[in-house]
């Protein structure tokens, strides 16, 4: 069973900065790895797959990159709206999260 | 508009039973595998089951392995789960997700339904 794990467990951040955050799973997944923003109360919304791919309507400030066991959600420019809780998944297992927050 | 909508979430006794279901809309429902994904308060993300196109091929998490049924009725445009014999570590709330590619990634999600089970 793979084992995703994601780093930091917090990042704290101000608006306009830089976010880069880590996903690590324990065995090589090629680049099947999706990314997922979720605010409080709210459903999860996918952010990026395959690895790299935007889904639809996804801001250009979010990217993703990466291949074999070493993932990376970056957010160029971070928006007050993009305070949230990001997950990473293989498959069906799912990364234990990173808050970010001001 | 891609829709997601679950309910019959509530509280249960633990070895109680609860059905969910999830009614979609604004695309072709029998054209998608499906998924059930929870959340216990306040935890990550936890993969629950998964469901093919027809309803025949089904695929479920260990810790519910035997005790959950997924189920669809292509005709309604509907997803079920029958949940039995359920604990208290079943307490989430439980999302069902349209799943693209054969890498269950989950682009649309519905706004999820609470399960308490109380012992």
């Amino acid at each position: 069973e793979i084992v995703l794990t994601q780093s930091p467990a917090t990042l704290s951040l101000s608006p306009g900065e830089r976010a880069t955050l880590s996903c690590r799973a324990s065995q090589s997944v090629s680049t099947y790895v999706a990314w997922y923003q979720q605010k409080r109360g709210q459903a999860p919304r996918l952010l990026i797959y395959d690895a790299s791919s935007r889904a639809t309507g996804i801001p250009a400030r979010f990217s993703g990159s990466g291949s074999g066991t070493d993932f990376t959600l970056t957010i160029s420019s971070l928006e007050p709206e993009d305070f949230a809780v990001y997950y990473c998944q293989q498959a069906k297992t799912f990364g234990q999260g990173t808050k970010v927050e001001i | 508009e891609v829709q997601l909508v679950e309910s019959g979430g509530g509280l249960v006794q633990t070895g109680g039973s609860l059905r969910l279901s999830c009614a979609a809309s604004g695309f072709t429902f029998s054209n998608y595998w499906m998924s059930w994904v929870r959340q216990a308060p306040g935890k990550g993300l936890e993969w629950v089951a998964n469901l093919e196109e027809n309803g025949n091929y089904k695929q479920y998490a260990d810790s519910v392995k035997g005790r959950f049924t997924i189920s669809r009725d292509n005709a309604k445009d509907s997803l079920f789960l029958q949940m039995n014999s359920l604990r208290v570590e079943d307490t989430a709330v439980y999302y069902c997700a349209r799943v693209i590619t054969a890498h269950d990634y989950g682009d649309y999600w519905g706004q999820g339904t609470l399960v308490t089970v109380s012992s």
